[in-house]
């Protein structure tokens, strides 16, 4: 099946410093990743569309100008935690579907998450 | 507007009993519904969707239009079983995942 990467798996960064999260689909290409946030014992959160080519949707309640997320190509989309603060420590995870195979297009492969603590 | 509910966070039971994880939907149109599983330490995974009709691991899900759910059944289950389950609709955006709040299931010795 399609194969999604994140790097890095994770970091710990201090409070006021921004962290880039990468996003890769490794052999298909993906017009639409997403981005999702998980607190521990919480459910996955949608945090945002990314979309190559054109500007991320963001959910309601997330804030665009703190989680960047650029899709330059069709196989890597980043997300920028901006100035980070210890309550953006969580676990960050991708998905991307691959839409060329015919299977049906909605299932979703995702990526091994980021865990990111701010200290 | 589409939502999907998993109405128990936590279900314990014990190795060899029957398990059953509730997933209700409201979703206007044809539903095409998915489940997700999230083993410890690994990636979230695709574990059933319910076009395909298939049984994976034991675990089967049948749409119940009448009842709108998506309940994922597994007749025994096994250890290995524990992890966290999501039940998830796509929505009309396109193939966006919108969650369930997932269940813990918890399978003891």
């Amino acid at each position: 099946g399609a194969v999604v990467s994140q790097h890095p798996s994770w970091v710990i960064c201090k409070s006021g410093t921004s962290v880039k999260i990468e996003c890769r689909s490794l052999d298909f290409q993906a017009t639409t990743m997403f981005w999702y946030r998980q607190f521990p014992k919480q459910s996955l959160m949608l945090m945002a569309t990314s979309n190559e080519g054109s500007k991320a949707t963001y959910e309601q309640g997330v804030e665009k100008d703190k989680f960047l997320i650029n899709h330059a190509s069709l196989t890597l989309s980043t997300l920028t935690v901006t100035s980070a603060h210890p309550e953006d420590s969580s676990f960050y995870i991708c998905s991307a579907s691959d839409l060329t195979t015919g299977d049906h297009t909605d299932t979703q492969y995702f990526g091994p998450g980021t865990r990111l603590t701010v200290l | 507007a589409q939502r999907v509910t998993q109405p128990e966070k936590l279900l314990s039971v014990f190795k060899g009993a029957p398990v059953e994880l509730k997933c209700n939907y409201s979703y206007s149109g044809s539903p095409e519904l998915f489940w997700y599983v999230q083993y410890s330490r690994q990636r979230l995974q695709l574990l059933l969707r319910h076009i395909s009709r298939e049984s994976i691991k034991g675990f089967t899900a049948d749409l119940n239009k009448g009842e709108t759910s998506f309940h994922l059944k597994k007749p025994f289950a096994q250890e290995e079983d524990s992890a966290m389950y999501y039940c998830a609709p796509p929505n009309n955006a396109g193939n966006m995942l919108t969650f369930g709040g997932g269940t813990r299931l918890m399978v003891k010795p």
